[in-house]
C-alpha cells in the first residue's frame, strides 16, 4: 500500500478564484489519478497523471478547468480553476500499486 | 460507457447480523475492488479480486469475483457498530497492451447503518 497525504484538507473558497490542491505519496509510483466526489455521490475521474508525460483527462473534464501537474514520482497537483459553486466538492487523488488503487485523505471544497 | 449498479443503495441492520452487497456490471472486469468510506476520508481499500470465481476473505470480509466477471459481491459477517460507513465497488480494466488508464468504475455505494 501507500501513505498518501493531500494539502489543504479544506477550504473555502470565493466564486472566480482558483485553488491548488497538493497530493504527496511516500513511495515512487507511476500512476497517479484525479477524483472528483460530489456531496452523497460517487466517486468521478478527472484525470491520469503519469510523470513525464500530459495529464489525460476524461470526458467532461478539461485542462484548461483542470491543471494537473506531475513533477515527480511522489508528487501532483491539481488546480480548479475559475471556480463557481458547482465546482464544491471532494477532491481525491490517488495512486496506482500492482493494480490496486490507494486514495488520499481528500480535499474537501466550498465555493461561495 | 461502462456502468456499475450496485445494491442495495443502503441499508440499516442490528449489531450481529451479516450483511450482503452486489455489483452487477454491463462490462467485463479484470479486476474488482471493494472499499470503505468513513466521513471526512478518503476510501480505503478492503478487497482486491483478480480471477473469474476468486473468493477472498479479509477477517469477516468475504467477497467473491462473478464467473462471467460482470458482477461481484461483498458479505460483512457478525456486524460491528464500526461496521458502519459507506461501501463501494470498483471495477478496473486493466489494458492487456500495458498502455492507456488503469481507470476503475465505481458503483453508487451502499450506506451501511449498524444499530447497536
Amino acid at each position: 500500500s501507500a501513505v498518501i497525504s493531500q494539502k489543504p484538507s479544506r477550504d473555502i473558497c470565493q466564486r472566480g478564484t482558483s485553488l491548488t490542491i497538493q497530493c504527496q505519496v511516500d513511495s515512487q509510483v507511476t500512476m497517479m489519478f484525479w477524483y472528483r466526489q460530489q456531496p452523497g455521490q460517487s466517486l468521478t475521474l478527472i484525470a491520469t497523471a503519469n510523470q513525464g508525460s500530459e495529464a489525460t483527462y476524461e470526458s467532461g473534464f478539461v485542462i484548461d478547468k483542470f491543471p494537473i501537474s506531475r513533477p515527480n514520482l511522489t508528487f501532483s497537483t491539481l488546480t480548479v480553476s475559475n471556480m463557481s459553486p458547482e465546482d464544491s466538492s471532494i477532491y481525491l487523488c490517488s495512486v496506482d500499486i500492482s493494480y490496486e488503487q490507494y486514495f488520499g485523505p481528500g480535499t474537501r471544497l466550498t465555493v461561495t | 460507457g461502462q456502468q456499475l449498479n450496485q445494491s442495495p443503495q443502503s441499508m440499516f441492520i442490528q449489531e450481529g447480523e451479516d450483511v450482503s452487497m452486489n455489483c452487477t456490471s454491463s462490462s467485463i472486469f479484470n479486476t474488482w475492488l471493494w472499499y470503505k468510506q468513513e466521513p471526512g476520508e478518503g476510501p480505503v481499500l478492503l478487497i482486491a479480486l483478480y480471477k473469474a470465481g476468486e473468493l477472498t476473505s479479509n477477517g469477516r470480509l468475504t467477497a467473491q469475483f462473478g464467473i462471467t466477471r460482470k458482477d461481484s459481491f461483498l458479505n460483512i459477517s457478525a456486524s460491528i457498530p464500526s461496521d458502519v460507513g459507506i461501501y463501494f465497488c470498483a471495477g478496473q480494466s486493466i489494458p492487456y497492451s500495458g498502455a492507456g488508464s488503469y481507470q476503475l468504475t465505481f458503483g453508487k455505494g451502499t450506506k451501511l447503518s449498524v444499530i447497536p
